[in-house]
Formats: C-alpha cells, sequence, structure tokens
C-alpha cells in the first residue's frame, strides 16, 4: 500500500508570492495534520482535518490556510510568503482522531523563499 | 500546552554499542509516538507507546505514563541508525507536539 505522498518536493518561491502544498492520505485514512519544521527543531502543529472539517489550528498567522477535498487529499495554502516560511512542510494522516490516532508522514516539501 | 523534552541532545556511539534515550512530558498523556526523522526528512514511525514496553528488533521502546516519560533503547547501533529521533505526544484531538529531538551519530 502506499504511505503518504506530498506534491512538489522541492519549491523555491519569493516573499510576497502564493504557495500551494498537496498531501495524499493513506488509503482509508480519513484525517490529515500538517506541520512545519524549521533547521534543527521539532515540527510545530499548522492544522489538523478529519472528514473535510477543521479540527484543530496552531498558532499560524492567517497567511495559512487549508483545506481537505472529498477523496481526503489536502492542500496547504501560505500567502504572502517571508522569509521565515522557509521550511520543512509535513503532511501526516491518521486513520481516526480518537482511539488509536497514530499519525504515519509523508516525505515533506522543502520551500525556500528568497 | 504541554512540554514534551529529549535527552540527551546529541549523541556520537561506535557501531555496536547500545544506547537510551529519553523523552519526559509535563502532563499524563494516553498516546506517545517516537520517530526517527533520515537525512533527507523523511519521519518513520518507531513506535506507537502510550504505556508498557515494545520491541522491533534492536530497537525497543517503555512507556511509564505515571511518571510521564518514555525510554527508546538502540542496541548494537549501526550506521544506519544516524539521523534524529524524536518523540511526540497527542495533544487534545489529534495534534502532536514534539520534542526537540536527539542527534544520534554512529561512527564505523
Amino acid at each position: 500500500d502506499a504511505g503518504v505522498t506530498q506534491s512538489p518536493t522541492h519549491l523555491i518561491k519569493t516573499r510576497g508570492q502564493h504557495v500551494t502544498l498537496r498531501c495524499s492520505p493513506i488509503s482509508g485514512h480519513k484525517s490529515v495534520s500538517w506541520y512545519q519544521q524549521v533547521l534543527g527543531q521539532g515540527p510545530q502543529f499548522i492544522f489538523q482535518y478529519y472528514e473535510k472539517e477543521e479540527r484543530g489550528r496552531g498558532n499560524f498567522p492567517d497567511r495559512f490556510s487549508a483545506r481537505q477535498f472529498p477523496n481526503y487529499s489536502s492542500e496547504l495554502n501560505v500567502n504572502a510568503l517571508l522569509l521565515g516560511d522557509s521550511a520543512l512542510y509535513l503532511c501526516a494522516s491518521s486513520l481516526e482522531v480518537s482511539g488509536r490516532p497514530e499519525q504515519y508522514f509523508g516525505p515533506g516539501t522543502r520551500l525556500t523563499v528568497t | 500546552g504541554i512540554q514534551v523534552e529529549q535527552s540527551p541532545p546529541d549523541l556520537i556511539l561506535q557501531e555496536g554499542a547500545n544506547s537510551t534515550l529519553r523523552c519526559n512530558f509535563s502532563d499524563s498523556v494516553n498516546n506517545l509516538q517516537w520517530f526517527h526523522q533520515n537525512p533527507w526528512g523523511q519521519l518513520i514511525n518507531l513506535f506507537y507507546i502510550p504505556s508498557g514496553t515494545k520491541q522491533n528488533g534492536r530497537l525497543s521502546a517503555t512507556t511509564v505514563a505515571t511518571e510521564r516519560y518514555s525510554l527508546l533503547y538502540i542496541s548494537s547501533s549501526q550506521t544506519t541508525d544516524s539521523g534524529v529521533y524524536f518523540c511526540a505526544v497527542i495533544e487534545y484531538g489529534n495534534k502532536l507536539v514534539f520534542g526537540a529531538g536527539t542527534i544520534l551519530r554512529v561512527k564505523s
């Protein structure tokens, strides 16, 4: 079975631009979460979606938004990019949000803002 | 929110040596995961271990939830074990809170 997939793998953008990152969860998983990892730190929670509804939001500005589609794939959008948005963006999927919410991560999208 | 602390921050081992990584958390948790992040950034699931002990080959993990810590044991280390090891606890809902990680370097 395929794991979590993310696209693109790498991306270079200029300050002020907009970016869209994509994630496909493991087949059968209905929850998708997004994390940002800057160099030298652990991943930080951005959003969680379950059954197309936002279930949680981390401490990120409104420039960050996301959505989940009927097929449970997800997009993360970042507007008005800043240099500080340069990071590895990780997507994780899980079967559910209660019971056994074990999360599985994709390979990430490395975003560089110049 | 919950705080997660990992120790040591860095560890250098000779191939074949054993090691113990520790994860302390500030509040009661029902769920905990250990990950290995490879040099390409991929987070690999090692253990989902809310309590008790689990073993997978040369790796094992123990979580004592009542005392708010978890341990990851690596035996007979290999160069391929190098990377960053993270523990993460699940806060309300499904939000993972990560520690800062332990950087492991295994020398041949």
